[in-house]
C-alpha cells in the first residue's frame, strides 16, 4: 500500500495564478484533511471531509477550496495565489473504529509551495 | 474546546541523555492521545498512542503514559540518540467530532 501520497512535491507560482493540489489514498479512509504547516504555528487545519461528496471548513479555510468527488482523492484548489499562502501543504487521512474512537491520521510527504 | 498544549523548543541534548517533552490537554470527556515524529522533509509519522486514562503508549524507546488526573501525556525517553533528531507533536482526537487538535510542535536536536 502505498498510504497517502501527494502530488505535487514542490510548486512554485506568481501572485495570482492558480492551482490544485491532489491527495490520494489507498486505505479506504472515510475522513480526509488538509493541513498547512507554518514556522513556529503547528499544524493549521484548512478544509477536512468526512466521506465522498462532503466537505466543511476548518481553521484557516479562506483563500482555498476544496473536493472529495472519489472516496479516495482530496483536492485543495487556490483559485488566486497569494504570498500569505507559501507554505508546506500535509495531506491526511483517519478512520473511525469501534466504539466511536477516533483513530491517528496518517499524513502524506507533503508539498512545498512557493507564491512569488 | 479541545486543545493541546506543549512545551515551546527548541530542545538541545546530548546523546545517551534523558527526554522529557511536556504535553497537556483541554477537552471534556475521554479524548485519545497522540504523539507524532516528523524528521526533516518528511510528513509526520505517529509515533504513540492512547486511548483511555492510564494507558501507557510505546514505540522505539518512547514512552507517555495518559495522566487523566493532570491532563497530561509527557513524552519520554530514557536515552536519545541522533536519529531522533526531529519535531514532536502532541495531538488529541475526541469522540465528539472528526478533527485533530495538534501542539505546535517541539524542535530536538541531539548532539553527538
Amino acid at each position: 500500500n502505498a498510504g497517502v501520497t501527494q502530488t505535487p512535491k514542490f510548486r512554485v507560482l506568481k501572485t495570482g495564478q492558480s492551482m490544485t493540489l491532489l491527495c490520494a489514498q489507498d486505505m479506504n479512509h472515510e475522513y480526509m484533511y488538509w493541513y498547512r504547516q507554518d514556522p513556529g504555528m503547528g499544524l493549521r487545519l484548512i478544509h477536512y471531509s468526512v466521506g465522498e461528496g462532503t466537505t466543511a471548513k476548518g481553521e484557516v479555510p479562506d483563500g482555498y477550496n476544496v473536493s472529495r468527488l472519489k472516496k479516495q482523492n482530496f483536492l485543495l484548489g487556490l483559485e488566486s495565489a497569494a504570498p500569505s499562502q507559501t507554505s508546506v501543504y500535509f495531506c491526511a487521512s483517519s478512520y473511525r473504529g469501534l466504539a466511536g474512537v477516533y483513530n491517528e491520521q496518517f499524513f502524506g510527504p507533503g508539498t512545498r509551495l512557493t507564491v512569488l | 474546546g479541545n486543545s493541546v498544549t506543549q512545551m515551546e523548543g527548541p530542545v538541545t541534548l546530548s546523546e545517551e541523555a534523558f527526554l522529557t517533552i511536556n504535553c497537556t490537554y483541554t477537552a471534556t470527556g475521554y479524548p485519545s492521545l497522540f504523539w507524532y515524529v516528523q524528521y526533516p522533509g518528511e510528513g509526520l509519522q505517529l509515533l504513540l498512542k492512547a486511548t483511555k486514562a492510564d494507558d501507557k503508549g510505546s514505540n522505539k524507546g518512547f514512552e507517555a503514559t495518559y495522566r487523566k488526573e493532570t491532563t497530561s501525556f509527557h513524552l519520554e525517553k530514557g536515552s536519545v540518540q541522533v536519529s531522533d533528531s526531529a519535531v514532536y507533536f502532541c495531538a488529541l482526537s475526541h469522540y465528539t467530532g472528526n478533527q485533530f487538535y495538534f501542539g505546535t510542535g517541539t524542535s530536538l536536536t541531539v548532539i553527538p
